[in-house]
């Protein structure tokens, strides 16, 4: 699965968008991108994925970049309970991949008020 | 839906005992993997496992194992425990996928401490 480079840390005003970067320059085509958020001590959450159209759900919208090197993650309005370590993985499906995200250092988003 | 549930939630074990550890999925999920949180290491991969059969494993000690039973529900066993193993451990769930994305979903973790 290729590697992602993500900002070790970000602030963000409450209300405002927080737009999270991420770098994966070696992405196959085969392979997803996913994002997932993990809030201390809890289990990592499943945010959104995509594979080259960008895409939107109730949390958040994801923007693929057209050669698919880097995605951006937005959070349209951060809330204080948006604070968590935010994790873009990169993920084939199948084969050698079954089940296994490989998860990085990820962002450490923090929201003030 | 109920979401994937991990028991117990802490879990406090001497060196040199064993640990068993159980996830249930989210009901029609069949596919179950395991990771183990440290600071140190973050997040990693131990296994998963699909239809009672482990299809993928981690770089982890044989110390470390796994089983799925017919309703899908996984337990994992750490021997002869270490003070290293001292970690969070997670479980995941997903649907089957057929080659297609396999989004897996978290459940809340066990907390294991070793002494």
């Amino acid at each position: 699965d290729a590697k992602t480079t993500q900002p070790p840390s970000m602030d963000c005003a409450e209300g405002r968008a927080a737009n999270l970067p991420c770098n994966h320059s070696t992405i196959s085509g085969n392979e997803y991108v996913y994002w997932y958020r993990q809030i201390h001590s809890q289990g990592p959450q499943y945010i959104i994925h995509g594979l080259k159209n960008n895409e939107t759900n109730e949390m958040a919208s994801l923007i693929i970049t057209e050669d698919r090197k880097s995605s951006t993650l937005i959070l349209p309005h951060a809330t204080l309970r948006d604070t968590a370590v935010y994790y873009c993985i990169v993920k084939r499906a199948g084969g050698t991949s079954y089940g296994k995200l490989t998860f990085g250092q990820g962002t450490i988003l923090t929201v003030h008020p | 839906k109920a979401g994937v549930t991990q028991t117990p939630r802490y879990l406090i074990k001497t060196r040199g005992q064993q640990v068993t550890l159980s996830c249930s999925p989210i009901s029609g999920h069949r596919s179950v993997s395991w990771y183990q949180q440290t600071p140190g290491q973050g997040l990693q991969f131990l296994f998963e496992y699909f239809s009672e059969t482990q299809r993928n494993k981690g770089n982890f000690p044989g110390r470390f194992s796994g089983r799925q039973f017919s309703n899908s529900r996984s337990e994992m066993n750490v021997s002869t425990l270490e003070l290293g193993d001292s970690a969070l451990y997670l479980c995941a769930s997903s649907l089957p996928s057929g080659g297609a994305e396999e989004t897996q979903y978290f459940g809340p973790g066990t907390r294991l401490l070793v002494l």
